[in-house]
């Protein structure tokens, strides 16, 4: 089946870049998903990318997709404390509805 | 709209009690999810619906099992609480479509003990 896979755990100072990295396996991926997910909260989007795209910019944000190594980035720019969460990658290929998610990066931002 | 909501937020079961979690969307969304979140791991899918009347498993069904008579609600039962089924269950919607976000609910903590 579909996997994906991601670095458990990233810790930066306040102010530099976080780039957090994801693979997938299922070739037939259309869309790749950044979603958020809080303390004691559910996931909410950040942003996603069409495989069709190489980058994709938004504010703070840059995503990059290399499609021949089925590798997903995720750059956070001036990352600020707030920024501490834990970040899933996933994907939706073949099957429109469902969603593969990794098992989170848990960024961890310093003062 | 309020969105994906589900209850209860909290809640502490016997081994052997049965309960059933609820989840609903105003969202008109056909697709419906059930995830767990084990501590320090990602989403593992428990069962999924892409209709009213259509429920399919995910990779974690066993103990589980769903509903969906209306578009809204999607109801995850409990039958014979077992402590490997403590953790956060996330119920999520979306609606038809590859470029479409899911919006997920606040989660449930269950602590079986």
């Amino acid at each position: 089946g579909e996997d994906v896979e991601q670095s458990l755990f990233l810790s930066v100072r306040e102010g530099d870049s976080s780039v957090i990295n994801c693979t997938y396996t299922d070739s037939s991926s259309t869309y790749l998903y950044w979603y958020k997910q809080e303390p004691g909260a559910g996931l909410q989007l950040l942003t996603y990318i069409f495989s069709n795209m190489d980058m994709k910019q938004d504010q703070r944000l840059t995503v990059l997709l290399n499609k021949k190594d089925k590798h997903l980035s995720l750059r956070i720019a001036d990352t600020q404390t707030g920024d501490s969460a834990i970040y899933f990658c996933a994907e939706r290929g073949t099957n429109a509805g469902k969603s593969t998610f990794g098992d989170g990066t848990t960024l961890t931002v310093k003062p | 709209n309020a969105g994906v909501t589900q209850t209860p937020k909290f809640r502490i079961l016997k081994i052997g009690q049965s309960m059933t979690l609820q989840c609903t969307q105003d969202m008109n969304h056909n697709y419906m999810y059930w995830y767990r979140q084990d501590p320090g791991m990602g989403l593992k899918l428990i069962y999924y619906s892409v209709g009213a009347g259509i429920t399919d498993k995910g990779e974690v069904p066993n103990g589980y099992n769903v509903s969906r008579s209306t578009t809204e609600d999607f109801p995850l039962r409990l039958e014979l609480a077992a402590p490997s089924q403590t953790s956060v269950y996330f119920c999520a919607s979306n609606r038809q479509g590859r470029d479409t976000e899911a919006f997920f609910g606040q989660g449930t903590r269950l602590t079986v003990v």
